[in-house]
């Protein structure tokens, strides 16, 4: 069964280093999100895309985070400074063109420290 | 605007007792609504989904979902829960925003605890 492949699955960093995250969504798969999960909170989008283009990117802090997706397939998230506050799961979904009853289907997430 | 509201942020059950997880929703239009499952340190899960079709949606694990116009619900039920169950769990409506896009509203969350 396809998947939604994430890199890495933790990830341990000081404060104002850089880091990245990779996500490669499933084959074919039009659409692809970025969410941001805090301890005990629902999953808030970061940034979604329409193939390579981003078509909302509203609560991206974007002094410090930057998303790309060249080819619209896989994709990359960074940040740079981390803070402290960054601490939390990444989470990458996919789906085939996001209409209104799709579904989106998810990778097993990265576990961001900052410290 | 659409939202999606999680009425308890914590249920704990003993296994074997059915389980109720509470969704209420706000939407201009016909919904699109579902049910993520999340256990520790992993992804999320698709249990179900409503599109419009019957209003009783199955899902998996013995998981089914009521949509009830009339209430804005879509409550979360299972007969009998395991302690496989134990996890968080995601309501989520599928929202129109200007542009033509979808995108999908994450509820806070209920975490359900299950005893021996």
């Amino acid at each position: 069964e396809a998947e939604v492949a994430q890199s890495p699955r933790y990830k341990i960093t000081e404060k104002s280093q850089a880091v990245a995250f990779w996500c490669d969504p499933i084959s074919g798969h039009a659409t692809l999100y970025w969410y941001r999960q805090i301890l005990g909170q629902g999953p808030e989008l970061l940034v979604q895309f329409q193939d390579e283009s981003v078509v909302d990117d509203s609560q991206l802090p974007k002094d410090r985070f930057s998303a790309e997706r060249l080819k619209g397939v896989d994709s990359t998230l960074k940040i740079q400074p981390a803070e402290l506050g960054d601490s939390a799961m990444y989470l990458c979904a996919s789906s085939p063109r996001l209409t209104w009853n799709t579904e989106a289907f998810f990778g097993q997430g990265t576990r961001l420290t900052v410290v | 605007a659409q939202s999606v509201t999680q009425l308890d942020s914590h249920v704990s059950v003993s296994e074997g007792t059915p389980v109720l997880l509470r969704c209420n929703y706000s939407s201009s239009y016909s919904p699109s609504l579902f049910w993520y499952v999340q256990h520790p340190n992993k992804g999320l899960q698709l249990l179900l989904k409503y599109t419009s079709a019957a209003t009783l949606v199955k899902g998996i694990n013995g998981f089914e979902a009521e949509f009830k116009k009339s209430e804005t619900s879509f409550h979360l039920t299972k007969p009998s829960a395991h302690m496989s169950d134990a996890a968080e769990y995601f309501c989520v409506v599928s929202a129109l925003f200007s542009g033509g896009y979808n995108k999908l509203i994450f509820g806070a969350g209920t975490r359900l605890a299950v005893h021996p």
